[in-house]
């Protein structure tokens, strides 16, 4: 499974640390991608990692502003998120993609952790 | 980036009806197609992977189908806990969501 956490309530150009925790599998096999909800929106990827932390990729509104990192002492993928912005606000998920070593569809879902940029 | 177009938006049906939900791409991306089922309050769950592989556990009532740019979620004999919304999903370069489909009690 996957456990979110470090969601919160944060102001405009702050910071917030994501963490996923993972139990029940190989951690290190799999991809693991962040993804995003906005209340009333779609479903957004916004960030991933391959299974030996060596690529990362981000969609383009958050490129140099959010960070995925993966420790495998500790099973668990990070969503560093910084110079936050109000559009960032969303329920924000991390899932692994079905097969191992490669990108696949999203088979395992956390639960989400809620993001809220206001002031 | 790849679009996906999803339709319609939202369907009205039955218990026990056919209904079809489709999604467009907008470059190919055969056979990199999923679909998910969400419900209020949860995260998405896996349907069908690569267009028509169906998830472990799902019932065999939900089919996906299609190639090229288009695609399609066929779920047979409606039942009461389908009512939820459907995303399609491309995952041939990097990944883009249609934007859902609301199955409602009619």
């Amino acid at each position: 499974q996957l456990v979110e956490s470090g969601g919160g309530l944060v102001q405009p150009g702050g910071s917030l640390r994501l963490s996923c925790e993972v139990s029940g599998f190989a951690f290190s096999s799999y991809w693991i991608y962040w993804v995003r909800q906005a209340p009333g929106r779609g479903l957004e990827c916004v960030a991933t990692i391959k299974q030996d932390g060596r690529e990362e990729y981000y969609m383009d509104s958050v490129k140099g502003r959010f960070t995925i990192s993966r420790d495998s002492a500790k099973d668990s993928v990070y969503l560093q998120m910084n110079s936050l912005r109000v559009e960032d606000t969303a329920v924000y998920y991390c899932a692994r993609g079905r097969m191992r070593w490669t990108n696949d569809a999203f088979d395992i879902w956390g639960q989400g952790t809620r993001v809220t940029v206001s002031s | 980036d790849i679009q996906m177009t999803q339709s319609p938006s939202t369907l009205s049906a039955s218990v026990g009806d056919r209904v079809t939900i489709t999604c467009r791409a907008s470059q190919t991306i055969s056979p990199w197609l999923a679909w998910y089922q969400q419900k209020p309050g949860g995260a998405p769950k896996l349907l069908i992977y690569k267009t028509s592989r169906l998830e472990t556990g799902v019932p065999s009532r939900f089919t996906g189908d299609g190639s090229g740019p288009e695609f399609s979620l066929t779920i047979s004999d409606l039942q009461p806990d389908d009512f939820a919304t459907y995303f399609c999903q491309q995952y041939h370069t990097y990944w883009t969501f249609g934007q859902g489909t609301k199955v409602e009690v009619k």
